[in-house]
């Protein structure tokens, strides 16, 4: 069946080094690629998307690349910073992709070390 | 601003008891989910619906129903609590076809 896999399930950088959590889905078809942050008590909030007619996308310190062959996506932190310490998690359309669902990975635990 | 909004933040009930967790979206959105989150589950999708009067089955339905009387609410059931439903709960909504899911903030419930 469809499936989203997300690695790693923690991971701890100091501040001002780069993050890097990958994603890998199941579906040829998926064309959209939601990243969301959930800091702690809140709701997930998006982040960066993309489209599979792109294979980069970049906004300030964040960006995603896409490897459509490989069926992996991936969210590339640059220069963190403690306030980027949150739970990140990848998404894909759950087939057929018009229908709106989206499959969540299981989510990435991410510590910032000031 | 357009916003997404779930009540109550936090809720104990009872085995054996009914609970509604409600929400509101001022999108205007058609497309509206309800997930639960667990540890070492990610995000389920419990129940969605693409417009009033429309609702359908999620991977983790049984036990929680939902209706659509109007475009802004989604509320969520849980017929009768179970331990098992102890959980976060997240309302999101979007726009038709393949579009952002926005999220509220989740409803907390314990069943005891």
């Amino acid at each position: 069946g469809e499936n989203v896999e997300q690695h790693p399930s923690t991971l701890s950088v100091q501040e001002g080094d780069s993050a890097v959590i990958k994603c890998t889905y199941s579906d040829s078809a998926s064309n959209y690629f939601p990243w969301y942050k959930q800091e702690l008590g809140k709701g997930p909030q998006l982040i960066i998307d993309i489209r599979s007619n792109v294979g980069e996308k970049k906004d300030q310190r964040i960006a995603v690349t896409l490897n459509k062959t490989a069926k992996h996506f991936s969210l590339h932190i640059t220069e963190t910073q403690p306030e980027d310490s949150a739970v990140y998690f990848c998404a894909a359309p759950q087939a057929p992709s018009n229908t709106g669902k989206l499959i969540f990975g299981q989510g990435t635990t991410l510590q910032v070390k000031p | 601003d357009a916003e997404i909004t779930q009540s109550p933040r936090h809720k104990i009930t009872e085995t054996g008891r009914q609970v509604t967790l409600a929400c509101h979206q001022t999108w205007n959105h058609n497309n509206m989910f309800w997930y639960r989150q667990d540890l070492g589950h990610g995000l389920r999708l419990i129940h969605y619906s693409y417009g009033v009067q429309d609702t359908n089955k999620g991977e983790v339905s049984d036990g929680y129903s939902v209706s659509r009387s109007n475009t802004e609410d989604l509320p969520l059931t849980l017929e009768s609590a179970a331990s098992s439903q102890t959980s976060v709960y997240f309302c999101a909504s979007s726009g038709t076809g393949l579009e952002t899911q926005y999220f509220g903030p989740g409803t907390r419930l314990l069943v005891l």
